[in-house]
């Protein structure tokens, strides 16, 4: 079974700072998606950015970026120049990339505050 | 709009007393999905269904019911709910790819706050 695992329960960083959020996870397979997932105060889900482990290169999105590391099992989120709207809970997900039952497992979370 | 629809968003309900939290989708998707999240546990999966009539159990499916009747629809049934299902649920949907590989982006609902006392 997989397992992911968000090590960091809470984090603050100042407006228009730099943060990084840390995943690691627990898998035998080779092929698989990892994504983060931002949880607002809304309770929405919100699809953040999304990798796949057969590319090689780190996914980027806007201010978001993610380090992969395949070989340490590792996948750590970099929010820069933070924002107020970015103060929310952050969810690593995994899913495998073949079979018939998916489903993503998610980490813990970690709850993120953007002050002034 | 694409989207996911629970209802309701909200509710408190008795011990043993039997309710059913809907979820409804308008994008034609084929898989859809049951979380609920619990402090420090993250989301966890309860039940997914990978077309009508086509149901299986997630990682905490204890207590809970669920039916795909109609493709759009997948609703939650708790026959006889306890205060340890007191949580904040949702609901998911997505494109199934190929070989039954479900397309990564996952559409969530608003979610459904559910407490029993």
């Amino acid at each position: 079974a997989q397992t992911v695992t968000q090590s960091q329960p809470e984090m603050s960083v100042q407006e228009a700072e730099t943060v990084t959020l840390s995943c690691t996870y627990d898998t035998s397979e080779s092929n698989y998606y990892l994504f983060w997932y931002k949880q607002p105060p809304s309770r929405q889900m919100i699809l953040v950015i999304r990798q796949e482990a057969y590319k090689q290169q780190n996914a980027t999105e806007n201010r978001f970026s993610v380090n992969f590391q395949k070989a340490a099992k590792s996948f750590s989120l970099k929010i820069s120049d933070s924002q107020l709207g970015d103060t929310a809970m952050y969810f690593c997900a995994f899913m495998k990339h073949t079979g018939t039952a998916s489903k993503l497992t998610f980490g813990t979370g970690t709850r993120l505050q953007v002050t002034l | 709009e694409a989207q996911v629809t629970q209802n309701p968003r909200y509710l408190i309900t008795v011990t043993g007393k039997k309710l059913t939290v809907t979820c409804s989708q308008n994008m034609n998707h084929e898989y859809m999905s049951w979380y609920r999240q619990d402090p420090g546990l993250g989301l966890r999966q309860i039940y997914y269904s990978m077309n009508v009539e086509v149901t299986d159990k997630g990682d905490v499916p204890e207590g809970y019911k669920v039916s795909r009747k109609e493709k759009r629809n997948f609703p939650l049934i708790l026959e006889s709910p306890s205060p340890n299902q007191t949580s904040l649920y949702f609901c998911a949907s997505s494109f199934l790819g190929g070989r039954g590989v479900m397309n990564t982006e996952a559409f969530f609902g608003q979610g459904t706050r559910l407490t029993v006392v």
